[in-house]
């Protein structure tokens, strides 16, 4: 069984570029979110999709769009890149349903750097 | 508006030492709670995940328990080691089936 993957592993843009971040779910998982983890903090919730649709999102702009495909892999965008965009971002999936009981499991993350 | 907070941030104790790790959170409405590890500038490996009607869980080492009538889970870890250093962070899924986060705890185990 594969776990949850991510690519690239870091990235480095300047400000004002847009930036697309790939995830893959973990097999049979229905339900993929996005986070954002600033340096020493806690992962910050962006949205969330299940089954193609977004059902879920944090407070965050609308520059930060998603997809997710028919394989349930998923696509994180942000356009317009400001400083404050620096951080660790985090794909987790679960089995789903979207439901809230499910445990969640992580890929190991996109490192993104603007400069 | 849910809150987690985990004191304290920073912990560092000898090998061999039993610890306890908290996590609170303002809003007792939460579907299920769960404690998560991270090492450095890695990923989230998930630990273990407590549903509201659960007062516990046990993997190994570590022991979570949930009280949500008070907001507080604690993280037991028992006879420390080194390979246990990491940052240990607990998450609530609230009402709106969010995960809220806690900012962790560094634990360092010194040899």
């Amino acid at each position: 069984e594969t776990g949850v993957t991510q690519s690239p592993t870091h990235l480095i843009k300047t400000r004002g570029q847009q930036v697309t971040l790939r995830c893959s779910s973990q097999s049979g998982h229905n339900t993929v979110s996005w986070y954002q983890q600033a340096l020493g903090q806690g992962p910050q919730f962006i949205f969330q999709y299940y089954r193609e649709e977004e059902n879920g999102r944090g407070n965050f702009p609308p520059r930060f769009s998603g997809l997710q495909f028919p394989n349930y892999s998923s696509e994180l965008n942000v356009n317009a890149l400001e400083l404050d965009d620096s951080a660790l971002y985090l794909c987790a999936s679960n089995p789903g349903g979207g439901s809230s009981y499910n445990e969640q499991f992580f890929g190991p993350g996109t490192r993104l750097t603007v400069l | 508006k849910q809150e987690v907070t985990q004191i304290p941030a920073a912990l560092s104790v000898p090998e061999g030492e039993n610890l306890v790790l908290n996590c609170s959170f303002t809003d007792s409405a939460i579907y299920n709670l769960q404690w998560f590890r991270q090492d450095p500038g890695k990923g989230l490996t998930s630990l273990l995940l407590i549903q509201s009607s659960q007062r516990e869980q046990t993997s190994g080492r570590l022991n979570a328990s949930l009280d949500k009538s008070s907001g507080r889970s604690t993280l037991y870890i028992a006879a420390s080691q080194p390979g246990d250093s990491a940052t240990y962070l607990c998450a609530a899924r609230d009402s709106n089936y969010q995960l809220i986060w806690g900012a962790g705890t560094k634990l360092i185990i010194k040899p």
